[in-house]
């Protein structure tokens, strides 16, 4: 069965340095797909950054890097200079299959990220 | 705002009321989805539709719960006879699928918040 695990629940992190959450998953398809989201305290889920299984580069986006190493099934978030608005949950998630039948989205349990100024 | 809108953002009522939901995804999208997420956990998903159809339900999805989408744009999702344990947030998400558009990026909206008392 799929699974998420983010195995840290809270980090704190100072203005300016980059900090990295942890995420691991398990599946046995071959095709998948990997997303982060940020979760302020307003709630609304934002899209940070995409994997898929077959890509050979880890994604960037901005200060957002995905840390992907297929033979450990991890992916790991890193952000870079870190702002005080970047305090919230952040929860990786997987999808199965590449944009088929299989679209649900198995998320993990979430990191709750605190930046000190 | 062209983004994903939800109504109401926060519902408080009693338990054995009915109580609907509405999502408003982005105009061009064609897939729309539905997810709970309790306190400390991730988001679970619930239902998608492409279009009007609905495609795929949870086993989470019990027959108190009916989701729609008649015209294929906005979608209700309705709970009967509430119980305390449906107190969740309620988040709705649309992507966008086609060839070349495998959907990749689901883009939520702001939730409803559900409190029965």
């Amino acid at each position: 069965a799929q699974k998420i695990t983010q195995t840290q629940p809270g980090m704190f992190v100072q203005e300016k340095e980059a900090v990295t959450l942890d995420c691991t998953y398990d599946t046995s398809d071959q095709s998948y797909g990997l997303f982060w989201y940020k979760q302020p305290s307003s709630g609304e889920m934002i899209f940070l950054i995409y994997q898929g299984s077959y890509d050979e580069q880890n994604a960037t986006e901005g200060r957002y890097s995905l840390n992907f190493q297929k033979a450990r099934k991890s992916a790991n978030l890193v952000i870079s200079a870190s702002q005080l608005g970047d305090s919230a949950m952040y929860f990786c998630a997987m999808r199965e299959g590449y944009g088929g039948a299989t679209n649900k989205l198995i998320f993990g349990t979430g990191t709750l990220l605190a930046v000190q100024p | 705002d062209t983004g994903v809108s939800q109504d109401p953002r926060h519902k408080i009522t009693k338990r054995g009321q009915n109580v609907t939901f509405r999502c408003d995804p982005i105009s061009e999208h064609n897939r729309l989805y539905w997810y709970r997420q309790t306190l400390g956990q991730g988001p679970e998903f619930l239902t998608y539709f492409q279009n009007e159809a609905q495609l795929e339900k949870s086993r989470l999805l019990s027959d108190r719960f009916s989701a729609e989408r008649p015209k294929g744009s906005f979608s209700t999702l309705e709970i009967q006879r509430t119980e305390q344990g449906d107190s969740a947030m309620y988040l709705c998400a649309s992507s966008l699928f086609g060839v070349g558009l495998p959907g990749l990026e689901q883009y939520f909206g702001p939730g409803t918040r559900l409190t029965v008392t």
